[in-house]
């Protein structure tokens, strides 16, 4: 099984809102990552867990904050986001060594009104 | 510090063309190379990879070779469909402090027509 999932696949949310997005994996991968992806652009590195601890944040505003509760589980908890934050985020997994590929989820597409 | 230079898209071809999509990468040492495939609405699937110079990866009729002597990693296939309409991306991994990071490129867009 080389899936990774994420929920919800859509998200719409107000700027006072509070929101999570889930990521899920079951491949005993010891290290997780969150991307976000404009439109036409490649994904940008958001936060990346190894082994359940935070090991880099791409000077991330603190409207985002990760959570990794176990090795198969990632989450990103959201509030007070713009606009601007409105994008594909992406959720990956992989083992912990640079030739091991990144296995991405699906996405989720959130709007910030 | 590494980066990745894809050549700008989109590009069109005419089902059974062959495609070729350019990528080179500036790098220190020597970092495992990808090629990304992201379906119109979805999340990127893996397509191919090489961990070391002159390896080849294939897969679904898709090759690329790591050149090293030329820091390039091109995509190749020799006869492409319509199902291949997509944007591709080629990265590079390095590793940053206890961890791994992916650097992309800017993607291609390649568009199929029958």
């Amino acid at each position: 099984d080389t899936e990774v999932t994420q929920t919800p696949k859509h998200l719409v949310m107000g700027m006072t809102n509070k929101k999570s997005l889930k990521c899920e994996q079951h491949m005993g991968h010891r290290a997780m990552y969150w991307y976000k992806q404009k439109a036409k652009k490649p994904p940008e590195l958001m936060f990346v867990y190894s082994y359940e601890k935070l090991s880099i944040n791409e000077s991330v505003p603190s409207r985002f904050s990760p959570e990794c509760p176990n090795s198969s589980l990632l989450n990103l908890h959201l509030h007070a986001l713009q606009p601007e934050d409105s994008a594909l985020y992406l959720c990956a997994s992989s083992l912990t060594r640079p030739a091991y590929e990144q296995y991405f989820g699906p996405g989720t597409r959130l709007t910030v009104t | 510090g590494d980066s990745v230079t894809q050549m700008e898209g989109p590009v069109t071809l005419s089902e059974e063309a062959f495609l070729t999509i350019n990528c080179t990468y500036t790098a220190t040492g020597y970092p495992s190379l990808f090629w990304y495939v992201q379906y119109p609405g979805e999340g990127l699937q893996l397509l191919l990879k090489a961990t070391k110079a002159d390896d080849k990866g294939s897969n679904k009729g898709f090759e690329a070779t790591y050149r090293k002597e030329t820091t390039s990693f091109h995509l190749e296939k020799g006869s492409v469909q319509v199902s291949d309409s997509a944007v591709y991306f080629c990265a590079l991994s390095f590793r940053m402090d206890s961890s791994y990071k992916l650097i992309f490129g800017s993607g291609t867009r390649l568009l199929v027509r029958p």
